[in-house]
């Protein structure tokens, strides 16, 4: 067990809907990233935190989604119209000073 | 831009026995870290083992370790006595620079035979 929890593990969505994700890592980890696994594929960075502050974005982060970080803490990814293309497996990583990154169980995303 | 390769998408090895992962990346750095991670089925992605660029030994964590050849690129994965336990999905990846981001591989899928 890394410490870092996901929630939910497993969303099912109709197409057009928007979904909210939650990653809550160990306190010491004041970095946090978001990668998304397609089936068969290696995960492929989003966005990352310095505590509450959104350092980078991928371009594979379209205006549908938005991530947060208040207060350092936890972080939420909203994805608004959600469309097919979507579905995935969106995993969560905490990093401390040790330059480790520590992954969540990640939440698995189908939009039908 | 940094890639990282992984040219075997599935391999089986007999338990107790060792098992060679492949792995090659592209990168204009000098320094930078390289890392084997295992995603169980359904479980949470760990850490493997870790390789900093600047550091000539190959790491050992028990019976894992790893054949870094900088010159060439390669950063392979050697298990040894194989058991049960390690049959997973098995990704290398390089993190880039300050943001410590990574990149990975598509992953080999590891079987591991009674």
């Amino acid at each position: 067990d890394t410490g870092v929890s996901q929630d939910p593990r497993h969303k099912i969505t109709k197409r057009g809907q928007n979904v909210t994700f939650r990653c809550d890592p160990i306190s010491e980890h004041n970095r946090l990233y978001w990668y998304r696994q397609t089936l068969g594929q290696g995960p492929e960075f989003l966005t990352y935190f310095q505590n509450e502050a959104q350092l980078e974005k991928s371009r594979l982060l379209s205006d549908r989604f938005s991530a947060e970080r208040p207060k350092g803490s936890f972080s939420t990814l909203e994805i608004q119209r959600t469309e097919q293309g979507d579905s995935a497996m969106y995993l969560c990583a905490g990093q401390g000073n040790h330059y480790e990154q520590y992954f969540g169980p990640g939440t698995r995303l189908t939009v039908t | 831009a940094q890639t990282v390769t992984q040219s075997q998408p599935e391999m089986s090895v007999q338990e107790a026995e060792t098992v060679t992962l492949s792995c090659t990346y592209d990168t204009s750095e000098s320094d930078y870290y390289l890392f084997w991670y295992k995603q169980p089925p359904s479980r949470q992605m760990i850490l493997v083992i870790r390789q900093e660029a600047y550091k000539q030994q190959n790491a050992t964590e028990n019976r894992f370790s790893v054949n870094f050849q900088k010159a060439a690129k390669s950063f392979s994965l050697k298990i040894s006595d194989s058991q049960l336990g390690d049959a997973a999905m098995y990704f290398c990846a390089y993190r880039i620079g300050a943001t410590n981001k990574l990149i990975f591989g598509t992953g080999t899928l590891l079987a591991v035979q009674p």
